[in-house]
C-alpha cells in the first residue's frame, strides 16, 4: 500500500526558516515524481513543484520559483519542502503528492502557521 | 498554465442529482483521458473519487460518476446525501512544468 506520511504542524515567526518532510513507503520511491500542493486558508489547491528522485529533475510552478526549495533524500524515501525566510502569507496547509501515473497518492497534510 | 474552470458552488437537496463541470483546454482536458476528481473536507487530505475520467477507486460509491466531452469534464453525484457536502476539485494531466493542473474548486451544499 502506497503511503505518504508528513511531518507535524509547525508554528513559526516571519523571517524564520522551515523544512517540512514527507516519507514515502509501499512503492519504488525513486521511480515516481513527488510534488507539493499548497492550500491557503479559504482558497483552492495549487501545485507548487515536483521532483523526480531518480535524476533530481526539479520543476516549479512560476508562482513558487525562487520562493521554496524541493529536495529529496532517496536513502530515506523522504521529500522535503523548505523555506529560507517565511512570510505570513506562507500560512497554509501543505500536501505532498506522489504522481502515480493515473492515480496520485496524497499525504495527510502539514499545517504551517506563520505569525508576523 | 491557467487553472481549470469550475463553478464556485452548486447545491442540491437530498436524493437529487448534481453535476459539476470542469473546463480546460485542448492542451489538457481535451487531449488526455487523465482527469481526476477529489472530494475535500478542509483540514483533511483530498479523497480521490474518480480517475481517468470515468473510473472509481475501490470503496467509492457508485453514486459518483465522471464523463468528458471535448475540453470539459464533469462529475455527477446522484442520490445526494448530507455526507456529500464538501469541496470538489478536478485535476488534469497537463504537459506543463508540474504535469498537473487543478480546477478552482466547487463547494457542494446539500440543502
Amino acid at each position: 500500500e502506497v503511503q505518504l506520511v508528513q511531518s507535524g504542524a509547525e508554528v513559526k515567526k516571519a523571517g524564520e526558516s522551515l523544512k517540512i518532510s514527507c516519507k514515502g513507503s509501499g512503492y519504488s520511491f525513486a521511480s515516481y515524481w513527488i510534488g507539493w500542493v499548497r492550500q491557503m486558508p479559504g482558497k483552492g489547491l495549487e501545485w507548487m513543484g515536483i521532483f523526480f528522485p531518480a535524476d533530481s529533475d526539479t520543476r516549479y510552478s512560476p508562482s513558487f520559483q525562487g520562493q521554496v526549495t524541493i529536495s529529496v533524500d532517496k536513502s530515506n524515501s523522504t521529500a522535503y519542502l523548505q523555506w529560507s525566510s517565511l512570510q505570513a502569507s506562507d500560512t497554509a496547509m501543505y500536501y505532498c503528492v506522489c504522481l502515480g501515473g493515473t492515480i496520485d497518492y496524497w499525504g495527510q497534510g502539514t499545517l504551517v502557521t506563520v505569525s508576523s | 498554465q491557467s487553472a481549470l474552470t469550475q463553478p464556485a458552488s452548486v447545491s442540491g437537496s437530498p436524493g437529487q442529482s448534481i453535476t459539476i463541470s470542469c473546463t480546460g483546454t485542448s492542451s489538457d482536458v481535451g487531449s488526455y483521458n487523465l482527469v481526476s476528481w477529489y472530494q475535500h473536507h478542509p483540514g483533511k487530505a483530498p479523497k480521490l473519487m474518480i480517475y481517468e475520467v470515468t473510473k472509481r477507486p475501490s470503496g467509492v460509491s457508485n453514486r459518483f460518476s465522471g464523463s468528458k466531452s471535448g475540453n470539459t469534464a464533469s462529475l455527477t453525484i446522484s442520490g445526494l446525501q448530507a455526507e456529500d457536502e464538501a469541496d470538489y476539485y478536478c485535476c488534469s494531466y497537463a504537459p506543463n512544468s508540474t504535469f498537473r493542473v487543478f480546477g478552482g474548486g466547487t463547494k457542494l451544499t446539500v440543502l
